[in-house]
């Protein structure tokens, strides 16, 4: 089974702050990895796709990079609407996997 | 506008069980593969299983093989969980979820997703 490692578990940020998650596969995935965001009590919610494709209707804000196995969620300028929990997703093969979550927090 | 609503979540004894539904509108559901993923109470998100559109072949996670079953009615747009032997760890919201891309057998990722349904295993 590919293990996907997600880093941090939490992070505080700042509304404007400029955000990084990464997360990391236990192997090659090439570019199969998608980004959820989650608020408390709903639905997750797709960002990304094939590690850097923006969804439609997704804020040009979010944008998505890879290098090698390693894969990163950025958000360039942190809105109050962003403030929730961030999961990857590989999607390379069965069973699919998730990381454990990414809570970015008002600091 | 896609829809998944899902419903048949319940308090449940340890070794009971307990039948998910999910109800889909807005799209051609045959064309689709859907998929159950759970998320214990402040936990992560679990897949746990996938079933192709035409409902030929399903794939499920080690945790619940043997245990849970999914399946679909294309008659009715409706997805299915059969979930025997329920056990305390099974207890979280769970989520149906349906495929971003016609006709993929192989897995991808997901593009809506229900407002989910909570199991609770518990004496």
């Amino acid at each position: 089974d590919i293990q996907m490692t997600q880093s941090p578990s939490t992070l505080s940020a700042s509304v404007g702050d400029r955000v990084t998650i990464t997360c990391r596969a236990s192997q090659s995935i090439s570019s199969w990895l998608a980004w959820y965001q989650q608020k408390p009590g709903k639905a997750p919610k797709l960002l990304i796709y094939k590690a850097s494709s923006l969804e439609s209707g997704v804020p040009s804000r979010f944008s998505g990079s890879e290098s090698g196995t390693e894969f990163t969620l950025t958000i360039s300028t942190l809105q109050p609407d962003d403030f929730a929990t961030y999961h990857c997703q590989q999607y390379k093969s069965y069973p699919l996997t998730f990381g454990g979550g990414t809570k970015v927090e008002i600091k | 506008e896609v829809q998944l609503l899902e419903s048949g979540g319940d308090l449940v004894q340890p070794g009971g069980s307990l039948r998910l539904s999910c109800a889909a509108s807005g799209f051609t559901f045959s064309s689709y593969a859907m998929s159950w993923v759970r998320q214990a109470p402040g936990k992560g998100l679990e897949w746990l299983s996938t079933i192709t559109g035409a409902g030929d072949s399903t794939y499920y996670a080690d945790s619940v093989k043997g245990r849970f079953t999914i399946s679909r009615d294309n008659s009715k747009n409706t997805l299915f969980l059969q979930m025997n032997s329920l056990r305390a760890e099974d207890t979280a919201v769970y989520y149906c979820a349906k495929d971003a891309i016609p006709g993929v057998t192989t897995g991808t990722r997901s593009d809506y997703w229900g407002q989910g349904t909570l199991v609770t295993v518990s004496s």
